[in-house]
């Protein structure tokens, strides 16, 4: 089955404990990004990239972190989380955002 | 920059009226638009989308919606409510320049009253 895996569904931490949120897409899609998802404002964009080795900035990319050392796995990096950054975090990927992206189930993360 | 506005926060309908959602976006070149829905505990899935060519597009779920550039619109509609139909709804607008960005509306809630 064609879908973006995104692990934990799940997340409680502490304040500067250094998290992974993986990410990985199975349909050979060379967009992905990451957005977040808070009440009142919508989804916006944390980062994103075009290709392997290929990342870039979105709209809200404070305190995260991004790689793409393949091109199924995009892992969202938080290395000192903040309470602030208690969110629903989507992944997605597409062959090309502007055929609209495909979306991971979230990950809920809270940080205490 | 590109923005989208949804107006309505919550709407309410009953089974079996119709239904509109309504999506203003502002972006200077040919707008990219899409509607997705997401309900409780669940991703986003893409209802549908408009590049060009007609105006009056068919989705999923029997929703369609109609691009309107005079009126930089794109509002989503569906002639009969499903109680399964309630969930939050977002209009999106994608861009040709920062990895096509989609930049979604606030979202709207959508109440199915039986």
């Amino acid at each position: 089955e064609a879908q973006v895996t995104q692990n934990p569904r799940y997340l409680i931490t502490v304040t500067g404990k250094k998290l992974t949120v993986t990410c990985s897409q199975n349909m050979n899609h060379e967009y992905m990004s990451w957005y977040r998802q808070d009440p009142g404002l919508g989804l916006r964009q944390i980062y994103y990239s075009m290709n392997v080795e290929v990342t870039d900035k979105g709209d809200v990319p404070e305190g995260y972190k991004v790689s793409r050392k393949e091109k199924r796995n995009f892992p969202l990096i938080l290395e000192s989380p903040s309470p602030n950054q208690t969110s629903l975090y989507f992944c997605a990927s597409s062959f090309s955002a502007l055929e609209g992206y495909t979306f991971g189930s979230g990950t809920r993360l809270t940080v205490v | 920059a590109q923005s989208v506005t949804q107006p309505d926060i919550h709407i309410t309908v009953s089974e079996g009226a119709s239904l509109e959602l309504r999506c203003n976006y502002s972006y200077g070149a040919t707008p990219y638009l899409f509607w997705y829905v997401q309900s409780p505990g669940q991703g986003l899935q893409l209802l549908l989308k408009y590049f060009s060519g007609d105006t009056l597009v068919q989705g999923i779920k029997g929703f369609e919606a109609e691009f309107k550039r005079s009126q930089s619109s794109f509002n989503l509609r569906k002639p009969s409510v499903h109680w399964s139909d309630a969930a939050e709804y977002f209009c999106a607008v994608a861009g040709t320049g920062g990895g096509n960005k989609l930049t979604f509306g606030t979202g709207t809630q959508l109440k199915v009253e039986l």
